[in-house]
């Protein structure tokens, strides 16, 4: 059984620039939430997404945007990259149901902007 | 507003010594609370979590939290640390379904 998977699982770019990191939930899971976790930090809530639409959202800009497809895969996009955003973006999948949605996470894309 | 507050940034240990990691959270509402470990350069692995029923809560390798209402805490220990066990430890609470909410972690060291 396949745990959660997430590409790349490095990525540099420059400010200004847009990235798109892409995870796949595990298995049976149907909600996928989206975390940034930057260096000596403690992970950070972005969104959280089930049934293609986006249910709870973080204290982050509109610049971070996400996608959920029919297959549960999720995507998360940030536009006009600012130094800052260099981190782990780590990504999480559960299962939506009572007592039942604790939350698994993927390895991490490692952002650095340079 | 929920909040989680971890006392210890950083705990040094000996191997075979017991440790105790200190978690500490307000919340209005019922909620879930969660352990998780980082190993360096690696996603976050789930330790143990406590949903409901006992307040003690077990994992595979030896750890154990207990879940204490009445303190807010969720303090999680090891009777005996092995050199594995180095690794940076989260605690995290939600409510049913929704963002996990993590303190700012506690780097343990486990020294031969």
């Amino acid at each position: 059984d396949a745990g959660v998977t997430q590409s790349p699982t490095h990525l540099i770019k420059t400010r200004g620039q847009q990235v798109t990191l892409r995870c796949s939930p595990k298995s049976g899971h149907d909600t996928v939430s989206w975390y940034q976790q930057a260096l000596g930090q403690g992970p950070q809530f972005i969104f959280q997404y089930y049934e293609e639409e986006e249910r709870q959202r973080g204290n982050f800009p509109d610049r971070f945007s996400g996608h959920q497809f029919p297959n549960y895969s999720s995507e998360l996009n940030v536009n006009a990259l600012l130094l800052g955003d260099s981190a782990l973006y780590l990504c999480a999948s559960s299962f939506t149901g009572v007592h039942t949605d604790t939350q698994y996470f993927g390895p991490g894309t490692r952002l650095t902007v340079l | 507003a929920q909040s989680v507050t971890q006392l210890d940034s950083q705990v040094p240990v000996f191997e075979e010594a017991p440790v105790e990691l200190r978690c500490n959270y307000s919340s209005s509402v019922s909620v879930y609370l969660f352990w998780y470990v980082q190993y360096p350069n690696q996603g976050l692995q789930l330790l143990l979590k406590y949903l409901s029923g006992s307040t003690l809560v077990e994992s595979i390798n030896g750890f154990e939290a207990e879940f204490n209402k009445s303190q807010t805490s969720f303090h999680l220990r090891k009777p005996s640390v092995h050199i594995s066990d180095t690794a940076e430890y989260f605690c995290a609470v939600s409510r049913q379904g929704g963002k996990l909410i993590f303190g700012q972690g506690t780097e343990l060291s486990v020294k031969p």
